[in-house]
């Protein structure tokens, strides 16, 4: 069975820092793999996914991530934290050989920023 | 292009009581999920639709939970009778394709059972 493990319920930067949230998974067959960001009173806004495309992959504001088979990782990163980036990141898989599965998320870390 | 939207955006009720959600995907999604977070959880599948059908249910907890798709369009989910447990946030999401398709989601529903 497939599942994912984000190492960190809370992370705490300072404004201008690099933000790491780190996301393990674990699948018998290749995935999908997504990140997503809930900010305060709103709903899940995707930002990435990798589809077995480039391992490195770039998504919204400024954040990427990188696919790595090896470690079984897919670590979210961002060179320079803003305010703005406070919120609720989810790492999540689905299965790239059943088409429509439902995704599987972990618990999620949530990311403060400070000035 | 309106999102995922769902109604309505908090919900209390009593133990015992019957409370319904609604969820409108985006226009010409054939594939709708429904998700649920219970507090201090991982947001977990309840179930998924392809179009009025049912694909794959294998997450609802168990018969006190009714999800139907009439007609292919909203979908509605429904606690009869709710318990204490069902206490939770009920998010919506829907796509256009399959497989690694973005799943868009809706700002969720949170019920609270008293």
């Amino acid at each position: 069975a497939q599942s994912v493990t984000q190492l960190g319920s809370h992370v705490s930067v300072s404004e201008g820092a690099l933000v790491l949230l780190r996301c393990n998974y674990s699948s018998s067959v290749p995935p999908y793999l997504f990140w997503y960001v809930q900010y305060p009173n709103q709903g899940l806004q995707l930002l990435l996914k990798y589809t077995s495309a480039a391992t490195l992959v770039k998504g919204i504001n400024g954040f990427e991530a990188e696919f790595k088979k090896s470690e079984t990782s897919f670590h979210l990163t961002k060179p320079s934290a803003h305010m703005s980036d406070a919120a609720e990141y989810f790492c999540a898989v689905s299965d790239f050989n059943q088409a429509g599965t439902a995704l599987i998320f972990g618990k999620g870390t949530t990311l403060s920023v400070s000035s | 292009e309106a999102g995922v939207t769902q109604f309505p955006s908090h919900s209390v009720i009593e133990k015992g009581q019957t409370v319904t959600l609604r969820c409108d995907p985006i226009s010409g999604h054939d594939n709708l999920y429904w998700y649920r977070r219970v507090m201090g959880k991982e947001i977990k599948f309840l179930l998924h639709f392809v179009k009025e059908s049912k694909q794959d249910e294998s997450g609802m907890p168990n018969n006190r939970f009714l999800a139907e798709r009439t007609g292919g369009t909203y979908s509605t989910l429904k606690v009869q009778p709710a318990e204490l447990e069902d206490s939770g946030v009920y998010f919506c999401a829907s796509s256009q394709a399959l497989g690694g398709s973005t799943q868009y989601f809706g700002p969720g529903t949170r019920l609270t059972v008293l």
